[in-house]
């Protein structure tokens, strides 16, 4: 079956610190791959994708890279901010008809001055 | 362009009482979704729709009914409700490129 498996939280760093968020998956064919961002109170927002190996998603500073040979979807920023602190959550689109989309349990991130 | 809209923000009901969790979307897509979020477990994926008039099942949908009589509007309804079913639910929709677009959530209390 399909699923993610992400790096357990909460994560504080300092403000400047670089980050990294694990993320794994378990698909059965060539899922399209997503980091989402959830802000409190709010909904989630797409943060970045990568539709096929070895393709690197990137957005405000934040970067990913598919890896189909360690079946992993990281997620990077050099320098992080307060205004980053969030919960950020890995996410894959079902490999076969791309309708149902699987998310990991989320990652929350405090970023302190 | 309001995106994904959903009503009420929030809700408390008592067990075995029935109620609609209102989604709607301006952007013409045709794919649509609930999920429910609970602590630790991330989404997970209640029904969706690729369709007016077409729905299915995800992975939690006991307890849950769903409808696509327009594009633009996607129903949850919970027919008799349970503690179990307390949780924060949001709607999403998108259309080719996979980009899921969320709404603000619904937080729902069962007594």
């Amino acid at each position: 079956g399909n699923s993610v498996t992400q790096m357990e939280g909460p994560v504080t760093l300092s403000e400047e610190a670089f980050l990294t968020i694990n993320c794994t998956y378990t698909a059965t064919g060539y899922p399209s791959l997503f980091w989402y961002v959830q802000y409190p109170g709010e909904g989630l927002q797409l943060l970045l994708k990568a539709t096929k190996a070895d393709d690197k998603g990137s957005n405000k500073g934040f970067e990913a890279t598919y890896r189909k040979e360690t079946t992993s979807f990281h997620l990077e920023k050099g320098s992080v901010q307060v205004s980053d602190s969030a919960v950020y959550f890995c996410a894959l689109s079902d490999p076969d008809t791309g309708n149902q989309f699987y998310f990991g349990t989320g990652t929350s991130l405090t970023v302190i001055p | 362009n309001a995106g994904v809209t959903q009503t009420p923000k929030f809700q408390v009901l008592k067990t075995g009482q029935s109620m609609t969790l209102q989604c709607a979307q301006d952007m013409n897509h045709e794919y649509m979704s609930w999920y429910r979020q609970d602590p630790g477990m991330g989404l997970r994926l209640i029904h969706y729709s690729v369709g007016a008039g077409i729905t299915d099942q995800g992975e939690v949908p006991n307890g849950y009914n769903v409808s696509r009589s327009t594009t633009e509007d996607f129903p949850l309804r919970l027919l008799s409700a349970a503690p179990s079913q307390t949780s924060v639910y949001f709607c999403a929709s998108w259309g080719s490129y996979n980009e899921q677009f969320f709404g603000p959530g619904t937080r729902l209390t069962v007594l």
